[in-house]
């Protein structure tokens, strides 16, 4: 079984268009993050919820919008996209914050047009 | 802000050798994690070692911390070509409840 899965794994997409990026954990954590990769492999932190309350939201335009449904459950909500948009989308999770592993899904590579 | 950077940003050797990257960090931590990446993967994680820990090995890692010079190194013996990949530092900036501080990576080459 999967223990972190993405949907979808790409995703293309005009300008101005909205999108959502759906992510699942199935290892019972507590805490999930959505991290964005850009182009140069740079992987930096968005957001982390903490069963199911928001923890961290870096400076992220605020038309990046997380859901977290239940604790199981991530989804990354992005309005009016642009072309800086365009990374690799990774979902995570970990059982106990920045103190233990983090588990990552297969991330989903966004390209804007 | 970013926390830890690697060095080399890319290293390519020869299935045997023995492949030696470096990460500095910036602040205090509780613990610095190593995880790998594969071309169009996630990441996987290696090992963790905690700040009062110098040393960890796991198979053919080994990772060494030191938190007077705010740097850790990671050292895969016997290298193989499916060691090829990015390997990524990572902090937890010791602060409670965060996500961790990734470094811009190492790129790993192993020809064989």
């Amino acid at each position: 079984d999967t223990a972190v899965s993405q949907t979808p794994k790409y995703l293309v997409t005009q300008m101005g268009n909205d999108k959502s990026i759906k992510c699942e954990q199935n290892l019972g954590h507590d805490t999930m993050y959505w991290y964005k990769q850009d182009s140069k492999k740079f992987l930096k932190i968005m957001f982390s919820y903490n069963n199911k309350e928001l923890i961290i939201n870096e400076t992220v335009p605020n038309r990046f919008s997380p859901k977290s449904p239940d604790k199981a459950h991530l989804n990354l909500h992005i309005n009016s996209l642009e072309l800086g948009d365009s990374a690799v989308y990774f979902c995570a999770s970990s059982p106990a914050g920045g103190r233990s592993e983090q588990f990552f899904g297969p991330g989903t590579r966004l390209t804007v047009l | 802000s970013q926390q830890g950077e690697e060095d080399p940003q890319a290293l390519s050797i020869q299935e045997g050798e023995n492949a030696t990257m470096n990460c500095s960090y910036k602040t205090s931590i509780n613990n610095l994690q190593w995880y790998r990446q594969n071309s169009g993967r996630g990441l996987v994680h290696l090992i963790l070692i905690r700040s009062n820990e110098r040393e960890k090995h796991s198979g053919r890692l080994r990772v060494t911390l030191d938190t007077s010079k705010k740097s850790s190194s990671l050292l895969i013996t016997a290298s193989r070509a499916a060691d090829t990949a990015s390997y990524f530092c990572a902090t937890d900036g010791n602060q409670a409840g965060t996500a961790l501080i990734f470094g811009k990576g190492t790129t790993l080459s192993v020809s064989s």
